[in-house]
């Protein structure tokens, strides 16, 4: 079952301005992955954090968690067009399933 | 890196037939694979857990004798959707995991688009 929720559910940015989208959930996780979706593909990995973590970075990438609020954020640096994509965030709660979020659509105006 | 070829990546069949949708796991062995489902500008939906070598797990809602899965080997898994009706137009998308353990991230097809006339 579906368990994030995320905000905002669109962005849109001016290519060089930073990008941040929260997710929320509801129960106790294990960890907190965030994907991409180019329209009309499969999802790419970005980034999973552990519950034990509360930020993580990878290039223009950070994300937080911030387990006592159930939240976490995705901070995308120096947006280029090609950041333009649907962010997906998803929980795993200990039994190898996902659950994901609705999703953040992000447009990056050249 | 590890990678999931799904294929056919879109599929436009008539109204009672069936339509298969295979997963393959193409450098890694995949005893579980997961098997979503897509609308648009929506978020993914978990259908069913496709194990090797025993029955899939459904989702609560999910008709197995609709979503027929079958995880053969430890490269392949297929969904066939039987009788297709226009309600079941979506986007059909495989995952599975390349390491054992839950700390390991999906690694996803690029999915199938099914529109049923």
């Amino acid at each position: 079952s579906q368990q994030g929720e995320e905000d905002p559910q669109a962005l849109s940015i001016q290519e060089g301005e930073n990008a941040t989208m929260n997710c929320s959930y509801k129960t106790s996780i294990n960890n907190l992955q965030w994907y991409r979706q180019n329209s009309g593909r499969g999802l790419v990995h970005l980034i999973l954090i552990r519950s034990n973590e509360r930020e993580k970075h990878s290039g223009r990438l950070r994300v937080t968690l911030d387990t006592s609020k159930k939240s976490s954020s995705l901070l995308i640096t120096a947006s280029r067009a090609a950041d333009t994509a649907s962010y997906f965030c998803a929980t795993d709660a200990n039994d190898y399933k996902l659950s994901f979020g609705a999703g953040t659509t992000v447009t990056v105006r050249a | 890196g590890a990678v999931v070829s799904q294929h056919p990546s879109r599929v436009i069949c008539k109204s009672g037939t069936s339509v298969k949708i295979e997963c393959r796991s193409l450098d890694f062995q995949a005893t579980t694979m997961f098997w979503y489902r897509q609308f648009p500008k929506q978020s993914l939906m978990l259908m069913a857990t496709s194990n090797e070598g025993s029955k899939a797990t459904y989702e609560q809602g999910v008709e197995k004798d609709k979503f027929l899965i079958n995880h053969a080997s430890l490269t392949l898994s297929t969904l066939t959707v039987t009788s297709a009706h226009p309600e079941d137009s979506s986007f059909y998308i495989c995952s599975a995991r390349s390491q054992q353990g839950n700390n390991s991230p999906l690694h996803f097809g690029n999915g199938t688009r099914l529109t049923v006339t």
